[in-house]
């Protein structure tokens, strides 16, 4: 596709739901990112796959957060027992190589909200 | 561990004015650093990105400078436009080159 396509663009889950986010990247980006944004903050990092593989996923915050990407395209961000502290919008972005010196895209995000 | 300070938190020029927003990293140890925009509700827009072994890089009315050794970045935007409203984000890859360190971001505001 054109960018990167984030679906649901918002989801409204009740405390103890387990949640999907998904995440396309632009075709042919080898690296994706995720990340979360809470309100008035700079986004914060969750995990990095290379290709199929989890590279880093040092920024994931506990258990309950698990992302795939099994073919090594479309990703999805799964979320376990959501709590009220899971609200935030979750932004995917997909670079074409891994790291260094190339340019992140990111897609418009999903607003996650925990009631 | 990286941390990303951008200065100043908020920003309210008329149009027309030349304005510089500043980003300090307390890590010089980076493979690049990004400038992005973000419009509210929105995504984030690339704007440049200053390779570790470059000081500048233009675009438009936009210039981004990098000071590594010093922990440095500078966004210039001249002739600010009404349109340039946003909140402006700094970014800089880790040293594993597998994350993006954010800035909570400068939010400028320019008016007509």
């Amino acid at each position: 596709g054109a960018g990167v396509s984030q679906t649901p663009s918002n989801k409204v889950t009740e405390k103890g739901k387990y949640v999907e986010l998904r995440c396309d990247p632009i075709s042919g980006h080898t690296a994706l990112y995720w990340y979360r944004q809470s309100l008035g903050q700079g986004p914060e990092f969750l995990i990095y796959f290379q290709g199929t593989g989890a590279a880093d996923d040092s920024g994931l915050p506990n258990d309950r957060f698990f992302a795939v990407r099994p073919e090594g395209s479309v990703s999805t961000l799964k979320i376990q027992r959501t709590e009220r502290g899971d609200s935030a919008v979750y932004l995917c972005a997909s670079s074409l190589l891994a790291g260094v010196n190339t340019e992140a895209f990111f897609g418009q995000g999903t607003r996650l909200t925990v009631v | 561990k990286q941390e990303v300070t951008q200065i100043p938190a908020a920003l309210s020029v008329p149009e027309g004015e030349n304005l510089v927003l500043n980003c300090s990293f307390t890590d010089s140890a980076i493979y690049n650093l990004q400038w992005f925009r973000q419009d509210p509700g929105k995504g984030l827009t690339s704007l440049l990105l200053i390779q570790s072994s470059q000081r500048e890089q233009t675009s438009g009315r936009l210039n981004a400078s990098l000071d590594k050794s010093s922990g440095r970045s500078t966004l210039y935007i001249a002739a600010s436009q009404p349109g340039d409203s946003a909140t402006y984000l700094c970014a800089v890859m880790n040293q594993a080159g597998t994350a993006l360190i954010f800035g909570k971001g400068t939010t400028l505001s320019v008016s007509s």
